[in-house]
């Protein structure tokens, strides 16, 4: 058990609607980060998350966004979503924001567009 | 072209085999190399992290850097069915955006 905690784990929507995704961090943990994981690419880093404060992005839809709330957990929202979307999001901690390389991954959520 | 290539697989090996994990990279500035391990239905968990070019042991694994081929590798010693999984290398030039290779698929049967 990594101590991150994603709800749910399973959700099935419709095209065109929106859905929120959760992440608790490890008790600790600054810094909050979304995955991607499709099987054609694989993982892809969404957004990064410190204290608070967005610090990095990488290849999300402006469809999505995302925030992380003083209590350190985050929430991940897909909006106006497409079948393109049906994928394994995965949120990961670490301490803090320069630390290279160790990542606390939860245990994913899985969205299915249909 | 991917930053990152990884074979997919699946590869399958007897118990007892030794397995090599490969990936190649095409940006100079990844300077951290990383090998996670993803079990069916689970997140990735870290296996093996280095910084320099040259080997890492630890216990059955371990991971080989190479910079001026930018090819790495992660060898798996007297695998064990308990080694199937996924294994995904990731490299950062710093911090933690990592870029993850798409994974291989291992499969150790008995």
């Amino acid at each position: 058990d990594s101590g991150v905690t994603q709800t749910p784990k399973h959700l099935i929507t419709a095209t065109g609607q929106r859905v929120t995704l959760r992440c608790s961090p490890r008790s600790g943990d600054l810094s909050v980060y979304w995955y991607q994981q499709s099987l054609d690419q694989g993982l892809q880093f969404l957004i990064h998350y410190y204290n608070g404060e967005e610090r990095a992005k990488g290849n999300i839809l402006e469809r999505f966004s995302a925030q992380q709330f003083p209590d350190l957990h985050s929430e991940l929202n897909l909006s106006s979503l497409e079948l393109g979307d049906s994928a394994l999001y995965f949120c990961a901690s670490s301490v803090g924001t320069r630390d290279t390389g160790e990542l606390f991954f939860g245990e994913g959520s899985r969205l299915t567009v249909l | 072209q991917k930053e990152v290539e990884q074979d997919p697989g699946p590869l399958s090996v007897p118990e007892g085999a030794i397995v090599s994990l490969n990936c190649t990279y095409s940006n100079s500035a990844f300077q951290y190399f990383m090998w996670y391990r993803q079990y069916s239905r689970k997140g990735p968990e870290l296996l093996m992290y280095t910084y320099s070019s040259g080997n890492k042991e630890d216990g059955r694994f371990t991971a080989q850097v190479d910079k001026s081929s930018k090819y790495i590798s992660l060898f798996i010693r007297d695998s064990q069915p308990s080694d199937s999984a996924t294994y995904l290398c990731a490299l950062t030039g710093g911090g933690n955006k990592l870029t993850f290779g798409t994974g291989t698929q291992l499969k150790v049967e008995l």
